[in-house]
């Protein structure tokens, strides 16, 4: 079945540095990647979406490009805030078949200091 | 803020009790995803349905847990008796279709504390 893996659960950082967040996946079909960020007590919202193979996609200062040869969407950001400090999930649905959950990762827990 | 409107926010409930939650999906969105988030934070999906009609549900829900999303009301799950590893919140989600593409926009969750 579908899986997606999310290797750290918590990264810590200094507001101002860069931050990788990996995301890898294994599915028999063609894929469609997602980033789901969840603050303290909200519901998990949408960050970033994508199906289409090698092209960056962008929103709120972050970014992921779909690698399809390599299964991967990682989650990127140039230079993080206090606000960012939030759990990440990637997220994983099937562009086929009849079982179109949402099948998500242990997520990331992301810390930023001051 | 979230436009899916799950209640009530907290409950709390004794072994063997029923728990009963309560979601509003989007207006427009007529496919409903139930979720449980453990204390890991591990998603487990539940069950869905577009409009009315279950589509497909775990085997954990089919024994104790029930849903149902009648026209014209809250969407609902209930547990007919909870149990302690019951405790965790449930995510209610919303979309506009079935296909992949389509986001599913979530609630805040109910949490269920089991004593």
């Amino acid at each position: 079945g579908d899986s997606v893996t999310q290797t750290e659960g918590l990264v810590t950082l200094t507001k101002g540095l860069p931050v990788m967040l990996n995301c890898t996946y294994q599915t028999t079909y063609s894929p469609f990647l997602f980033w789901y960020v969840q603050h303290l007590n909200e519901a998990p919202k949408l960050l970033l979406k994508s199906s289409t193979d090698n092209k960056r996609t962008e929103h709120q200062g972050f970014y992921a490009t779909l690698h399809k040869s390599s299964s991967s969407f990682h989650l990127q950001k140039s230079s993080v805030q206090l606000s960012d400090s939030a759990l990440y999930f990637c997220a994983l649905r099937e562009l086929s078949g009849s079982f179109n959950k949402l099948t998500f990762g242990a997520g990331t827990r992301l810390a930023v200091c001051p | 803020n979230s436009k899916v409107i799950q209640t009530p926010r907290y409950l709390v409930k004794g072994q063997g009790q029923k728990a009963k939650m309560r979601c509003i999906p989007e207006k427009g969105h007529p496919v409903v995803f139930w979720y449980q988030q453990n204390k890991n934070n591990e998603f487990k999906f539940l069950i869905n349905f577009q409009n009315q009609e279950v589509l497909q549900q775990i085997d954990m829900t089919e024994k104790r847990f029930s849903a149902e999303c009648p026209s014209n009301s809250p969407c609902s799950l209930e547990i007919q008796s909870s149990e302690a590893g019951d405790s965790a919140l449930y995510l209610c989600a919303s979309s506009r279709d079935w296909g992949s593409q389509n986001t599913l926009y979530f609630g805040a969750g109910t949490r269920l504390s089991v004593l």
